[in-house]
């Protein structure tokens, strides 16, 4: 079955500093994957996703087929950035999507 | 262009009850996925309807019903309420190649 694993449930960081949050996937097929963000009282909203190849909002994230791997990347956090993080897989384009369970980002001033 | 709306945004219900939750889609969308968030998880696939007909179940009982109108909004049925049926859930919409847009979601308690 498919999964789609967040190793940790808070990460904080001091603004500047650089940031990653971890995500890995189980699937043996070639699925999407997606970043999708929640600040602080706004629903759930796309971050990025991997066939984009785009940097949004300073964060960037690498396929790594060989490792299953789908690492959430900033240089220099900002407070702004503090937030509930989701790694996501998608089987295609239309399918479900499956989540993992989250990481909350908390950039310390 | 508008978004994706639910309703209500909250609701309490009694153990044994049904509730019917509602989802228009963002226009353009013609599929609809609903999604349950428990406290501290992430969300968790309850199923998807395409052009108003099912189109994949996640891991929920049959008590767990859905619909799809022909404008594409939709609504997420619960039979026989239990108390571990509260949680956030969440509605998106989507159409081919653009990607799922969600609502704020509808917070449900079973008490």
């Amino acid at each position: 079955a498919q999964r789609v694993t967040q190793p940790e449930k808070l990460l904080s960081v001091f603004k500047g500093a650089p940031v990653e949050l971890k995500c890995n996937y189980s699937y043996s097929g070639s699925p999407e994957l997606f970043w999708y963000v929640q600040y602080s009282r706004q629903r759930l909203q796309l971050l990025l996703r991997h066939i984009s190849r785009e940097s949004i909002k300073g964060f960037t994230a690498d396929l790594n087929k060989g490792e299953t791997s789908f690492h959430l990347k900033k240089p220099f956090a900002q407070e702004e950035d503090s937030a509930m993080y989701y790694c996501a897989l998608s089987l295609d384009r239309d399918d479900k999507i499956i989540f993992g369970k989250g990481t909350r980002l908390h950039i310390l001033p | 262009e508008t978004g994706v709306t639910q309703s209500p945004t909250h609701l309490i219900k009694t153990r044994g009850q049904q509730v019917t939750l509602r989802c228009s889609s963002q226009s353009g969308h013609n599929t609809v996925s609903w999604y349950q968030q428990a406290l501290g998880q992430g969300p968790q696939f309850i199923f998807q309807y395409y052009r108003e007909e099912e189109n994949g179940r996640g891991n929920f009982p049959p008590r767990f019903s859905g619909l799809q109108f022909p404008n594409y909004s939709s609504e997420l049925n619960v039979n026989a309420l239990e108390l571990d049926d509260s949680a956030l859930y969440l509605c998106a919409s989507s159409a081919r190649g653009s990607g799922y847009t969600f609502g704020s979601g509808t917070r449900l308690t079973v008490v």
